[in-house]
């Protein structure tokens, strides 16, 4: 079955960087993208961004443009998202989800499966 | 940006009663890119609905999916006690962002 096991929680302090992992079994990694997605109380769930494993290609969103870098390994089906100048605000749970888009008569999209989701906390 | 509004933002309901939860745009979305997901406590967010109203594989048929243009409806025909959860419309299209809704917590009375 389709599976995406991320890495653990990390505790980082202000200004620093974290790299979290999403390894993938179960399916073709190259035929499909991964997306990232955060969730905490206070933004709800945040659409990070996403990359095409089988290019390299990237779309962040704006809000995350100049602070966030998606990486794919194709070797070891792993996608890695890299979150730096860490604030209190970046505390949240991390998931990555696979994007599934295929067209019958029209296209649809949807994320699916998801990752267990890995906690990063942001503190001094 | 496509604003995603939810409602309510809380949903109190007893087994066996019909929930209907509200997702408005504030753009026009097309159907095909509007998704339902549920969310348990502790668990990642699941997928429900795809392209406003196609169950995903295993879901029940008591949960369907209705709307077009700015308004979007999850429907849950007869609440199970495992369906009481936060539920999160999102667009995502080809444009990005995609965006979510901040969530409905169906709870129960």
């Amino acid at each position: 079955q389709v599976q995406l096991v991320q890495s653990g929680a990390e505790v980082k302090k202000p200004g620093a960087s974290v790299k979290v992992s999403c390894k993938t079994s179960g399916y073709t990694f190259t035929n499909y993208g991964i997306n990232w997605v955060r969730q905490s109380p206070r933004q709800g769930l945040e659409w990070m961004g996403w990359i095409n494993p089988s290019n390299g290609n990237t779309n962040y969103a704006q809000k995350f443009q100049d602070r966030v870098t998606m990486t794919t390994d194709t070797s070891t089906s792993t996608a890695y998202m890299e979150l730096r100048t860490l604030m209190s605000d970046d505390t949240a749970v991390y998931y990555c989800a696979r994007d599934v888009q295929w067209r019958v008569l029209e296209w649809v999209r949807y994320l699916d499966p998801w990752g267990q989701g890995t906690l990063v906390t942001v503190s001094s | 940006e496509i604003v995603l509004t939810q409602s309510p933002g809380t949903l109190s309901l007893s087994p066996g009663e019909r929930a209907t939860l509200s997702c408005r745009a504030s753009q026009t979305v097309s159907s095909n890119f509007l998704i339902w997901y549920q969310q348990k406590p502790g668990q990642s967010p699941r997928l429900l609905i795809y392209g406003a109203s196609s169950r995903s594989t295993g879901i029940p048929d008591r949960f369907s999916g209705s709307g077009s243009g700015t308004d979007f409806t999850l429907t849950i025909s007869r609440l199970e006690p495992e369906d009481f959860a936060v539920y999160y419309c999102q667009q995502c299209g080809h444009s990005p962002p995609c965006t979510f809704g901040q969530g409905t917590k169906l709870e129960i009375k």
